[in-house]
């Protein structure tokens, strides 16, 4: 089943300890991308990847990393997490980046720093 | 502020009544998408306009994109409770997706 995998799924944890998110996806896909999503603010992206080793910053890139080491992972890294990064994070996923294609998002990874 | 505009922000409604979002930029966008989203689970799309004027059909479903590109409509007609989500609308920039805020619909039986 074609799926990207996001875990932990729920995570509770302290300000400053380092946590990272990992992502999986089995479809072979080039472009990963990693959101977090707020209420009234929708979804804003944090990081892209358009291939392996290509990595770029979206629109929210303060307080985090990502790694593109190879094509199926793509982990979110949260060095010295704050209470402001308290967030529901979606991985997604699409073959490449343009309008004929389709992205699909993992299930989410709700996050709370306490 | 936001790139992508949508309104209304929640709409409840009775079942069989048709309904109207908006999604309003002042940048172009090569594309838009619109997505729906459930309650514990990530958004899943359900189209993508390309060109200007352009109109796409899902069933109960209706999608516009502006002549100019700036902004998309979603029309349901006699929604159901099933449409019961929230409704995204994201728009081609650069190498990135930019999402509206949302709209989160009720449709009561």
């Amino acid at each position: 089943e074609a799926q990207v995998t996001q875990n932990p799924r729920y995570l509770i944890t302290v300000t400053g300890k380092k946590l990272t998110v990992t992502c999986s996806q089995n479809m072979n896909h080039e472009y990963m991308s990693w959101y977090r999503q707020d209420p009234g603010l929708g979804l804003r992206q944090i990081y892209y990847s358009m291939n392996v080793e290509v990595t770029d910053k979206g629109d929210v890139p303060e307080g985090y990393k990502v790694s593109r080491k190879e094509k199926r992972n793509f982990p979110l890294i949260l060095e010295s997490p704050s209470p402001n990064q308290t967030s529901l994070y979606f991985c997604a996923s699409s073959l490449s980046w343009g309008a004929g294609n389709t992205i699909y998002f993992g299930e989410g990874s709700w996050l709370t720093v306490v | 502020t936001q790139l992508l505009e949508q309104s209304p922000q929640f709409l409840s409604i009775q079942e069989g009544e048709n309904l109207t979002v908006y999604c309003n930029s002042s940048s172009v966008f090569s594309s838009l998408q619109w997505y729906r989203q459930e309650p514990g689970e990530g958004p899943v799309l359900l189209v993508t306009v390309v060109t200007g004027g352009e109109v796409k059909k899902l069933k109960r479903l209706t999608f516009q994109f502006g002549d100019a590109r700036k902004d998309s409509s979603l029309h349901i007609t006699a929604a159901q409770p099933g449409d019961t989500g929230l409704y995204l609308c994201a728009g081609d920039y650069g190498n990135k997706l930019v999402f509206g805020a949302g709209t989160i619909l009720r449709v009561k039986s």
